[in-house]
């Protein structure tokens, strides 16, 4: 099975701030891989799949990078909206794995 | 516009069975596939299983391929998740996602509670 890995666990930041979350897959994906914004209580929101399209209605300061093992999701100037746990995807064929999630909290 | 509307929450007993419902609108619900998925407290989520709307094929989780079925009513453009053998460890958020592009529309979630 394949294996997800985010880091880090945990990001504090400031509203305006660049930040990055990685995640690393234990085998190649080729470009499978998917970004979920999730807010507590809500079901998770697509921001980018096939690692760097991004989902429409979604603003341009996501975008997504990376290939075959290790992958990066840059948020280019945090909003107070987008304090979140963001979770990094693999989508298989008709199957799903998912990182351990990024919390992105207010510094 | 899509929507997914799951059914209410629901509270079992260990050992029972539950089943929860998917509806689907804005779409032609045969031509894309639909997953489920959960989510227990602070846990990453978890891929129970897959199925094609259009001719009923299956695919599970090796992790619950022995509790969980997953069908649909083409007539009624719904999707179901039944999961039997109810642990603790089963408390959860159960969602429903279609399968395009990743997931990219989900229901809004449905709890479900095994206690005692």
């Amino acid at each position: 099975d394949i294996q997800m890995t985010q880091s880090p666990s945990t990001l504090s930041a400031s509203v305006g701030d660049r930040v990055t979350i990685t995640c690393r897959a234990s085998q190649s994906l080729s470009v499978w891989l998917a970004w979920y914004q999730q807010k507590p209580g809500r079901a998770p929101k697509l921001l980018i799949y096939e690692a760097s399209s991004l989902q429409t209605g979604v603003p341009s300061r996501f975008s997504g990078s990376g290939s075959g093992t290790e992958f990066s999701l840059t948020i280019s100037s945090l909003q107070p909206d987008d304090f979140a746990t963001y979770y990094c995807q693999y989508y298989g064929s008709h199957s799903r794995t998912f990182g351990q999630g990024t919390e992105v909290e207010i510094k | 516009q899509v929507q997914l509307v799951q059914s209410g929450a629901e509270v079992k007993k260990p050992g029972a069975s539950v089943k929860v419902s998917c509806k689907a609108s804005g779409y032609i619900f045969t031509t894309i596939g639909m997953h489920w998925l959960r989510q227990a407290p602070g846990q990453r989520l978890q891929w129970l299983g897959w199925i094609n709307t259009g001719d009923g094929d299956t695919r599970y989780s090796q992790n619950f391929q022995d509790r969980v079925t997953i069908t649909r009513d083409t007539s009624a453009s719904t999707a179901y998740m039944e999961l039997g053998s109810l642990r603790s460890e089963d408390t959860a958020v159960y969602y429903c996602a279609r399968d395009k592009t990743g997931n990219d529309f989900w229901g809004q979630g449905t709890l479900v509670t095994v206690s005692s």
